[in-house]
């Protein structure tokens, strides 16, 4: 199975500023199609997920432009600008290049 | 608007069955893969179950394959997951989604205790 990777944020975020979220693969994600297969998700306290980001830098739909995604195939990030309350939650980033689809085991995001 | 509803979950002792439905509105049911995602106690999220859009093919990762049979009613738009010989490792929040994972339902909670 590919493995996914999260680290922690080492320390809380203030509200305004940026923060990036790193997600790593065991394995390349860019499929033969041309198009990397990795979501982003914030799930918010006693919520479900919410799919933000997909096919590696595709913003959802209704998903705010202080998200945005980048990477290779294997290094991937999440960028939030001017970060806000509502942000906080834990971000989960998914494979879906093969079964079974990974998730990684999530970064908390907390505000100062 | 995309709605999944699940239902169905509780408590179970273990080596016991259950069956988890998900109501699906507002998109072509029919027309999607679904997959039902279990997010267990300390918050790790983990693919069970997945079936294609006419049921035709499914796919189970090695830790439920052979207890675990997801299946779809397209007339119904409802999908299913049936659960045998449940262990203590399966207690978790069932989500049932689209293949994409583009939309999720708030979950239905199965705890296998004795």
């Amino acid at each position: 199975d590919i493995v996914i990777t999260q680290d922690e944020l080492s320390n809380p975020v203030t509200s305004g500023e940026s923060v990036s979220i790193s997600c790593r693969s065991s394995k390349s994600l860019l499929y033969k199609d041309g198009k990397t297969y990795l979501n982003w998700f914030l799930q918010r306290p006693g919520q479900s997920p919410q799919l933000l980001i997909y096919l590696m830098s595709t913003r959802a739909s209704g998903v705010s432009d202080r998200f945005s995604g980048s990477g290779s195939g294997t290094d991937f990030t999440l960028e939030i600008s001017r970060v806000k309350a509502e942000d906080v939650g834990v971000y989960y980033c998914q494979q879906l290049v093969e079964y079974p689809f990974t998730f990684g085991s999530g970064t908390k995001l907390e505000i100062k | 608007e995309v709605q999944l509803v699940e239902s169905g979950g509780g408590l179970v002792q273990p080596g016991g069955s259950l069956k988890l439905s998900c109501a699906a509105s507002g998109f072509t049911f029919s027309s999607y893969g679904m997959s039902w995602v279990r997010q267990t106690p300390d918050k790790r999220l983990e693919l069970v179950a997945t079936i294609n859009s006419n049921g035709g093919s499914t796919y189970y990762p090695d830790s439920v394959k052979g207890r675990f049979t997801i299946s779809r009613d397209n007339a119904k738009n409802t999908l299913y997951l049936q659960m045998s010989s449940l262990k203590s490792e399966d207690t978790a929040m069932y989500y049932c989604a689209r293949v994409t994972t583009d939309y999720w339902g708030q979950g239905t909670t199965l705890t296998v205790s004795s």
